[in-house]
């Protein structure tokens, strides 16, 4: 079974832009967060779909954005970057609840320039 | 709301020695809790989960962990390491969403 997916892997874009990041979950997986890694914060969480739907959300700035498609594949939208933003960015999937093992993609690392 | 304390940052310790972990939790609801750890440049990989039963839950790789709902910790132990065991170790909770600690690097040292 191929397992999450992020692409893409790298990326650099300067303060101003907006950037969409991918996430591909583990075939038959219905959830899928976001979390944020940093070296000083360390992971926090973004948010969570389930079913097309936002389930939970992290305190996070209404710049950071996401959805979820039909096929559970999600995408997660930052507008108008800030130096902050550099990060690694990973999207974990799971079956259905928070309580089920969450499978971790690679990442998608940000630098924002 | 819950939260997770690891209170080691960093752990150095020679190839085939034990080595522990230590992490303490609160929460207000049923505790979740769970072990990740990470390889250099790669996700997260799930260890271990306590959901209820057992308080001794073993896991891959030879990590196990003890639940103790007394002392509200989450202590992840490993009798013997190998060189491959390098890397970073996360404890997180679950309530309405996964929390994680800061981490905790484990260097292992031939």
């Amino acid at each position: 079974k191929a397992g999450v997916t992020q692409t893409p892997r790298y990326l650099i874009k300067t303060r101003g832009q907006q950037v969409t990041l991918s996430c591909s979950p583990i075939s038959g997986h219905r959830s899928v967060s976001w979390y944020q890694q940093t070296p000083g914060q360390g992971l926090q969480f973004l948010f969570e779909y389930f079913s097309e739907t936002q389930r939970n959300k992290g305190n996070f700035p209404g710049r950071f954005s996401g959805r979820q498609f039909s096929n559970s594949r999600s995408e997660m939208n930052v507008s108008t970057l800030e130096l902050g933003d550099s990060a690694l960015y990973l999207c974990a999937s799971s079956l259905n609840r928070m309580t089920d093992t969450q499978y971790f993609g690679p990442g998608t690392r940000l630098t924002v320039l | 709301a819950q939260s997770v304390t690891q209170l080691d940052s960093q752990v150095p310790v020679f190839e085939e020695a034990p080595v522990e972990l230590r992490c303490n939790y609160s929460s207000s609801v049923s505790v979740y809790l769970f072990w990740y750890v990470q390889y250099p440049n790669q996700g997260l990989q799930l260890l271990l989960k306590y959901l209820s039963g057992s308080t001794l839950v073993k896991g891959i790789n030879g990590f196990e962990a003890e639940f103790n709902k007394s002392q509200t910790s989450f202590h992840l132990r490993k009798p013997s390491v190998h060189i491959s065991d390098t890397a970073e170790y996360f404890c997180a909770v679950s309530g309405d969403k996964l929390s994680f600690g800061a981490g905790t690097t484990v260097t292992v040292r031939a």
